[in-house]
């Protein structure tokens, strides 16, 4: 099993600021990651696939980067809707797999 | 717009089989290049990817829940669901339902489209 590991746990900043947030695979998943947004009470919502493809209707702000083992998504200025959790997830073909990691939060300094 | 909705019990007992059923809405289940999956999150905790079904019935699952868990599709219906045996409290999580693309679909390997989901607890 190819296991997700995120840092920092916590992510404390202001709005305005930079925030870089990090997934590393325990082994290559080439460029088959994904990011998610998740928010008190709501579903994950997608953020970014293969790694630097922003998904439908997410703002510009959002951006991934990375292949093999290590990733970064970065927002380049917090908005307040911003500050939530932070997902990445891996697919793999053989065996087929999908795992998560363990999550980021954003939260507000 | 696709939309998902889970629907099923949201108390379970012990032992028991929990029974969830994903309507999808606003387009059909019967596209050749998505999966239906279902993810689970155990209160407070992160996301836990259970398994996918593809509409011409083809699974996967995951390897730590593949004994106690089978998914079937009705297009009739434009419904997936999910069954998973023997629950205990370790069970107890909101289940969502969700679209993964792949192939030259756009998004592949990613869930674009979520429900909004249901919460199970397993209890006696």
């Amino acid at each position: 099993e190819i296991v997700l590991t995120q840092s920092p746990a916590t992510l404390s900043l202001s709005p305005g600021e930079r925030a870089t947030l990090s997934c590393r695979a325990s082994q290559s998943v080439s460029t088959y990651l994904a990011w998610y947004q998740q928010k008190p009470g709501q579903a994950p919502r997608l953020l970014i696939y293969d790694a630097s493809n922003r998904a439908t209707g997410i703002p510009a702000r959002f951006s991934g980067s990375g292949s093999g083992t290590d990733f970064t998504l970065t927002i380049s200025s917090l908005e307040p809707e911003d500050f939530a959790v932070y997902y990445c997830q891996q697919r793999s073909s053989w065996p087929p797999e999908v795992t998560f990691g363990p999550g980021t939060k954003v939260d507000i300094k | 717009q696709l939309q998902l909705q889970e629907s099923g019990p949201g108390l379970v007992k012990p032992s028991e089989t929990l029974s969830l059923t994903c309507t999808v809405s606003g387009g059909s289940i019967s596209s050749s290049s998505y999966f239906w999956g279902w993810i689970r999150q155990p209160p407070g905790k992160g996301l836990e990817w259970i398994g996918n079904i593809h509409y011409r019935g083809s699974t996967e699952y995951n390897v730590s829940l593949k004994s106690r868990v089978t998914m079937s599709v009705d297009t009739s219906k434009n419904q997936f669901s999910l069954k998973l045996s023997s629950v205990t409290a370790a069970d107890t999580a909101m289940y969502y339902c969700a679209r993964r693309p792949f192939g030259a679909a756009s998004a592949p390997g990613a869930f674009d489209i979520w429900g909004q989901g249901t919460m199970v607890t397993v209890s006696s």
